[in-house]
């Protein structure tokens, strides 16, 4: 197992544009995450999966914003007409059931929106 | 809602010595999680510490333990020895301990690590 991996680890995009990226969890972790980073802020939670169904969306992601993971397994963040205020890193977590565990996390997607 | 503070956006420490990070957080809940997570240049966020929040004893793993003050809210954590593999921006993270749309993580701003050789 290598642990969580995300695809691209950077992306430049002009604004408007869409991307879409993408997370690999660990095989046996039925639960996926997705957070925003931005430049020395803490990661802000976007998006939760329990397996394939979608159970908490934040605030902060917007109608633009858009996440599945279809048959529980890799999961995908799509950004619409993005702008430069997404501009931002990416980051995946997976963990097993249960609240006592931490996550996993990935190394990221870096977004700049141009 | 719950709430995570880091009041040290940065800290040094001499290699060899001992520094403690602080952190305070906000729940009306007495069944929690909290967690100090390193994140090295790299930006992958690496688990340091784990610490349930019903037992009274003090977490340690090696070089890193914590002071878990629940009345006060308190959750510092302590890296003896430092080496200069721990500089790094370390964040501070409650979970609930209640499944269901509570369950994510809830991050501090983070305390920058720097050590002097």
């Amino acid at each position: 197992d290598t642990g969580v991996s995300q695809n691209p680890r950077h992306k430049i995009t002009k604004r408007g544009q869409n991307v879409t990226f993408r997370c690999d969890p660990i095989s046996e972790h039925n639960r996926l995450y997705w957070y925003r980073q931005t430049l020395g802020q803490g990661p802000e939670f976007l998006t939760y999966f329990q397996n394939e169904a979608q159970l908490e969306k934040s605030r902060l992601l917007s109608d633009r914003f858009s996440a599945e993971r279809p048959k529980g397994s890799f999961s995908t963040l799509e950004i619409q007409r993005t702008e430069q205020g997404d501009s931002a890193m990416y980051l995946c977590a997976s963990s097993p059931g249960g609240e006592h565990y931490g996550y996993t996390f990935g190394s990221g997607t870096r977004l700049t929106v141009v | 809602a719950q709430t995570v503070t880091q009041s040290q956006p940065e800290m040094s420490v001499q290699e060899a010595e001992t520094v403690t990070l602080s952190c305070t957080y906000d729940t009306s809940e007495s069944d929690y999680y909290l967690f100090w997570y390193k994140q090295p240049p790299s930006r992958q966020m690496i688990l340091v510490i784990r610490q349930e929040a019903y037992k009274q004893q003090n977490a340690t793993e090696n070089r890193f333990s914590v002071n878990f003050q629940k009345a006060a809210k308190s959750f510092s954590l302590k890296i003896s020895d430092s080496q200069l593999g721990d500089a790094a921006m370390y964040f501070c993270a409650y979970r609930s301990s209640y499944g269901g749309a509570t369950n994510k993580l809830i991050f501090g701003t983070g305390t920058l690590l720097a050590v002097q050789p």
